[in-house]
């Protein structure tokens, strides 16, 4: 069985400040791990995944998480957010062998103050 | 390059009654998973289809049901609607490149 723990539930932090949102997960096998990220009234939206190789993987609007084997975590960061970040992200994680079902945290409430 | 379609966008039944909810694909995928968001919740993975197969399943009673047509499009269908059946139903779509599904925008279903 595998699971995924999201520390926070609410993140609010002012703009142009630096973010890490924690999310740690549990698996007995090898894992790819996932950030989404879901706006008000819409469905999920890939923000970066690790499947393999590098640990650190970068998003394309400046956000990146790095793969940490030892400490089973999954730490998404941003060294400096703007108002449009403002809304939830899902850590998520699956077995890495074939298509299996991914299994979602609870989220985290990211509000980004003016 | 349409993404993954979802129909209705909203629905509201009453206690009892059935629902189908619709899905199609993102371009090029074969493999249609749904899954259940409630309100304040991360979504939680109901079943999957592959070649018009349910390859895997969640904890989700039997009311769950689902279908996968030979043109990768899928139906979830939940009978004797429950109260606690409110939620975002969301469509994912995958094939090809491991890892990483596209989701749609889903349905909100509210049961009354």
């Amino acid at each position: 069985a595998q699971s995924v723990t999201q520390l926070d539930s609410q993140v609010p932090v002012f703009e142009e400040a630096p973010v890490e949102l924690r999310c740690n997960y549990s698996s007995s096998v090898s894992v790819y791990l996932f950030w989404y990220v879901q706006y008000p009234n819409q469905g999920l939206q890939l923000l970066l995944k690790y499947l393999s190789g590098s640990t650190l993987v970068k998003s394309i609007n400046g956000f990146e998480a790095e793969f940490n084997k030892s400490q089973t975590s999954f730490h998404l960061r941003k060294p400096s957010v703007h108002i449009s970040d403002t809304a939830e992200y899902f850590c998520a994680v699956t077995h890495s062998g074939g298509y299996q079902k991914v299994t979602f945290g609870t989220g985290t409430k990211l509000q980004v103050i003016p | 390059d349409a993404g993954v379609t979802q129909s209705p966008t909203h629905l509201i039944k009453t206690r009892g009654q059935q629902v189908t909810l619709r899905c199609s694909p993102k371009s090029g995928h074969d493999t249609v998973s749904w899954y259940q968001q409630a309100l304040g919740q991360g979504p939680q993975f109901i079943f999957q289809y592959y070649e018009e197969e349910e390859r895997q399943r969640g904890n989700f009673p039997d009311r769950f049901s689902g279908h996968q047509f030979p043109n990768y499009s899928s139906e979830l269908n939940v009978n004797a609607l429950l109260l606690g059946d409110s939620a975002l139903y969301l469509c994912a779509s995958s094939g090809g490149q491991k890892g990483g599904y596209t989701f749609g925008s889903g349905t909100r279903l509210t049961v009354v």
